[in-house]
């Protein structure tokens, strides 16, 4: 039973556009909410992070805007570049069995 | 920092066979987490090793097992292979392991079961 669900499953966007990804979640225990980037032929990588105490964390062009009470989460990545081209994931963790639970996943296909 | 290695890269075995799966960590970590992704999906949790013993472990059945040595590097060993184990198998690293604490990736072993 997957305990993260994640959409789109792929998506393109133009260069300079802005990709948009959700995920939604049941355990309420989830403290911790991370997305990764993974390209082909590596592992994930940590891209940003944020706890449920704040509703949106930005680095850069990567904000993680995050709803507690519909138990939502998402991932803007703002002027999308071809070398964001990449799979990408949002897991949760809980304080309670520090196991992290990832999403299937999202393509994401940036066209120059 | 070589970060998080894995070996081998790729690997084929046969239904039934057993196969041993290597990860040292990055350099300062000491808590080892093992994800089993299969093609097109999500990393799913196998177990966390900290301080040479199995903390916490996902759903996976008995045939999974695993180990940590004192130098903090993993084992992930697999017995009666089915067909459906055929997956990229990923190591993960930290120092502690609290929540939040970020887990940094090697680049998995390729495990295929014909």
């Amino acid at each position: 039973q997957q305990q993260v669900k994640q959409s789109p499953q792929s998506l393109i966007v133009q260069k300079g556009g802005i990709s948009i990804i959700n995920c939604a979640y049941e355990n309420t225990a989830f403290d911790y909410f991370p997305w990764y980037q993974q390209f082909p032929g590596k592992g994930p990588a940590l891209l940003i992070a944020i706890r449920p105490d704040v509703s949106e964390k930005k680095e850069g062009r990567f904000t993680i805007s995050f709803n507690k009470s519909a138990k939502q989460f998402s991932l803007h990545i703002m002027d999308s570049q071809p070398g964001d081209s990449a799979t990408y994931f949002c897991a949760a963790e809980s304080s309670n069995d520090y196991k992290l639970s990832f999403g299937a996943g999202t393509t994401v296909t940036v066209r120059a | 920092d070589a970060g998080v290695t894995q070996s081998p890269t790729h690997l084929i075995k046969t239904r039934g066979q057993q196969v041993t799966l290597r990860c040292s960590p990055k350099s300062g970590h000491d808590t080892v987490s093992w994800y089993q992704q299969a093609l097109g999906q999500g990393p799913q949790f196998i177990f966390q090793y900290y301080e040479e013993e199995e903390r916490q472990r996902g759903n996976f059945p008995d045939r999974f097992s695993g180990h940590q040595f004192p130098n903090y590097s993993s084992e992930l060993n697999v017995n009666a292979l089915l067909l459906g184990d055929s997956a990229l198998y990923l190591c993960a690293s930290s120092f502690g392991h609290e929540v939040g604490n970020e887990q940094f990736f090697g680049p998995g072993t390729r495990l295929t079961v014909l």
